[in-house]
């Protein structure tokens, strides 16, 4: 089955410093991956996705990913984290099980402080 | 474009009352929706596949006679979380399955309705 893990629960950080969180996945074929940010209280907002093709995909608010097939991770970037960027950041796969809708499974979150 | 609304927002209900949370795609049609619960700081828990005009989809483990989900038309789905209790207190999220392109695995979110069972 297919299943994210994201080993950092909290991550803290500097207003203007760089960022990666970490996402490693485990699915036997390539995988579609995203990249989901939730702000206190709210929705999610989607802000990068993995189909195929350029292994460096570009989100919105400067945010970038890499899939990296060899180490089956898909880590979020930001070269320069800004105080707004501070909330909950989910990685998801598309989960593929007979019989039901393409389901999302999401990993545990990491939650992004940012100092000033 | 791909707005997904949710009504209310918030919601504090007696114990041993019903409560109903409408997800509502607003500028395409969705025939696949899906309802989430979120504990505090916990991820997302997938709670049910919602298809138009036809049964909802339950996860192992979640009451289908506690979360009535109804999916009438391409546009909104319901969740009515039946004699609720304090137990039941959570974040709901519903989501669509994004239009359009193939492979269409994307999912669009609402904002989320906090449930508060007193």
């Amino acid at each position: 089955a297919q299943s994210v893990t994201q080993p950092d629960i909290h991550i803290t950080v500097s207003e203007g410093a760089s960022l990666e969180l970490r996402c490693n996945y485990s699915y036997g074929a390539t995988p579609y991956l995203f990249w989901y940010v939730q702000s206190p209280g709210q929705g999610l907002q989607l802000l990068l996705k993995y189909f195929s093709g350029d292994t460096l995909v570009q989100g919105i608010k400067g945010f970038e990913a890499e899939f990296k097939r060899s180490q089956s991770s898909f880590n979020l970037r930001k070269p320069s984290v800004h105080w707004s960027d501070a909330a909950e950041y989910f990685c998801a796969v598309v989960a593929f099980r007979t019989g039901s809708a393409r389901q999302l499974t999401f990993g545990s979150g990491t939650q992004l402080t940012v100092l000033p | 474009g791909a707005v997904v609304s949710q009504h209310p927002s918030r919601v504090i209900c007696k114990s041993g009352t019903s409560v109903k949370i409408e997800c509502r795609s607003l500028d395409f049609q969705a025939t696949t929706m899906f309802w989430y619960r979120q504990f505090p700081k916990k991820s997302l828990m997938l709670m049910a596949t919602s298809n138009e005009g036809s049964k909802a989809t339950y996860e192992q483990g979640v009451e289908k006679d506690k979360f009535l989900i109804n999916h009438a038309s391409l546009t909104l789905s319901t969740l009515t979380v039946t004699s609720a209790h304090p137990e039941d207190s959570s974040f709901y999220i519903c989501s669509a399955r994004a239009p359009g392109v193939y492979p269409s695995y994307e999912q669009y979110f609402g904002p989320g309705t906090r449930l508060t069972v007193t």
